[in-house]
């Protein structure tokens, strides 16, 4: 289940299970979001995106969710595997050019 | 493969010291970004950058300048580094805001410790 850890929440499941991180954003104007995932001394890795216009969108093994009556995001993983194990951030864009606009992060930890 | 390097991983100075990070992006991107990463915060964004010798300020520029003379190459600049400034240092580049993706790739990050 999920914890506030020292710093950021932390997701515990067990391999092959499903995950759900979970984001709220703060801006109903904007238009585009994005996870990223973090392994350890890494720069972020592109997840999936999805544009407001959207309500869902599937990878391959993951599906992003939005839900903008309540401004929640969130993060499906299909049958976690170890390699998942990781800091998620999601991101929202607001605004002229590219910027984004990150989270805290969720710490998602998965047991063998 | 989009690559986006950073000059050092991992970098200690001393305080009041000058510190350059330089990024390197090989896609002909038009924008890039410097951030901060610190724990329970997440990414802030330093300065960005959407063409040459243009810049802009993010969200936490103070402390920091930035230098964009060619396409590929984004630099920050701690003019007198200070110990609040150690922090991991990370660049992204991405295409203009547009219709496929707003993606921005992400270079390994830069450690910098100010003793």
């Amino acid at each position: 289940g999920e914890s506030v850890g020292l710093h950021l929440p932390t997701l515990s499941v067990q391999e092959g299970d499903n995950s759900i991180i979970n984001c709220a954003y703060s801006n109903s104007a904007s238009d585009y979001f994005i996870w990223y995932k973090q392994e350890s001394g890494k720069g972020p890795q592109f997840i999936i995106d999805i544009r407001s216009n959207m309500d869902k969108r599937q990878g391959q093994r993951v599906t992003v969710l939005l839900n903008k009556t309540v401004k929640h995001l969130s993060l499906q993983i299909a049958a976690t595997q170890p390699g998942d194990s990781a800091v998620y951030f999601c991101a929202e864009t607001r605004g002229y050019g590219n910027k984004l606009v990150f989270g805290a992060g969720t710490i998602l930890r998965v047991k063998s | 493969d989009v690559k986006v390097t950073q000059s050092s991983r991992y970098l200690v100075k001393r305080t009041g010291e000058k510190v350059f990070l330089e990024c390197v992006q090989d896609m002909d991107h038009e924008n890039m970004f410097w951030y901060r990463q610190d724990p329970g915060l997440g990414l802030r964004l330093i300065y960005f950058s959407y063409d040459v010798k243009m810049k802009e300020k993010g969200d936490i520029p103070e402390g920091y300048s930035v230098s964009r003379e060619k396409k590929e190459r984004f630099s920050l600049i701690l003019e007198s580094a200070s110990t609040n400034q150690t922090s991991m240092y990370l660049c992204a580049s991405s295409l203009p805001r547009g219709e496929v993706s707003n993606e921005q790739f992400f270079g390994p990050g830069t450690r910098l410790t100010v003793l």
